[in-house]
């Protein structure tokens, strides 16, 4: 089966413009995190969706946001870009009940100029 | 969750066995241990997780200590492709409803030597 979608794969955004990046889960999960990664901070929990209900969020300003639709897609945007957001951002999809963890994409890296 | 250390890098020879250890001496009683892997510029991947007896997978064995503060997992017959940093994360398993996050430490950085 299809795995977790994360577009675009590559995105280079200005400082101060606006950035939406999409997460497709795996068929059947209805839980979808969020993670950044940077080499300084390492990875770093976003926020958490399921049945498009934000019910987890780490400690980010609010400048970084997200939903999720009814298919379970998910969507995160971050506003008002700067340097310091250049990530690879990655998508994590779970069943609602589940031992074996999360299922991750492969990212999407973005760099602030 | 409770906080784990691990070495930060750690070599091994191709066709030799791996074993990554990880101390989680905070462990609660229904935290499980779980390891994950990410290999360069891919998301992490699930390896294997267990409570307090011993678990194995097409992928690895995960040893736990029986007081449950340290585990190790072993990587049977290291390949090239197993090159990648190993996080040990300690969760609660399943849903645990506002808890739905792996908190990842630094990880070891495994290299697999030809």
């Amino acid at each position: 089966k299809a795995g977790v979608t994360q577009t675009p794969r590559y995105l280079i955004k200005t400082r101060g413009q606006q950035v939406t990046l999409s997460c497709s889960p795996i068929s059947g999960h209805r839980s979808v995190s969020w993670y950044q990664q940077t080499p300084g901070q390492g990875l770093q929990f976003l926020f958490e969706y399921f049945s498009e209900t934000q019910r987890n969020k780490g400690n980010f300003p609010g400048r970084f946001s997200g939903r999720q639709f009814s298919n379970s897609r998910s969507e995160m945007n971050v506003s008002t870009l700067e340097l310091g957001d250049s990530a690879l951002y990655l998508c994590a999809s779970s069943l609602e009940v589940s031992n074996y963890g999360y299922t991750f994409g492969s990212g999407t890296r973005l760099t602030v100029v | 969750d409770a906080k784990t250390t691990q070495p930060t890098s750690m070599d091994c020879a191709e066709g030799r066995a791996a074993n990554l250890p990880c101390n989680h001496s905070t462990i609660s009683g229904n935290e499980y241990v779980y390891w994950y892997r990410q290999i360069h510029s891919q998301g992490p991947q699930y390896i294997i997780h267990g409570l307090k007896n011993n678990e194995t997978n097409e992928m690895a064995s995960l040893i736990i200590t029986e007081d449950r503060k340290s585990s190790t997992l072993i990587l049977p017959h290291a390949t090239l492709r197993d090159t990648a940093v190993y996080y040990c994360i300690v969760r609660v398993a399943g849903v645990d409803f506002g808890n739905e996050k792996l908190t990842f430490g630094t990880g070891t950085r495994l290299t697999i030597i030809p």
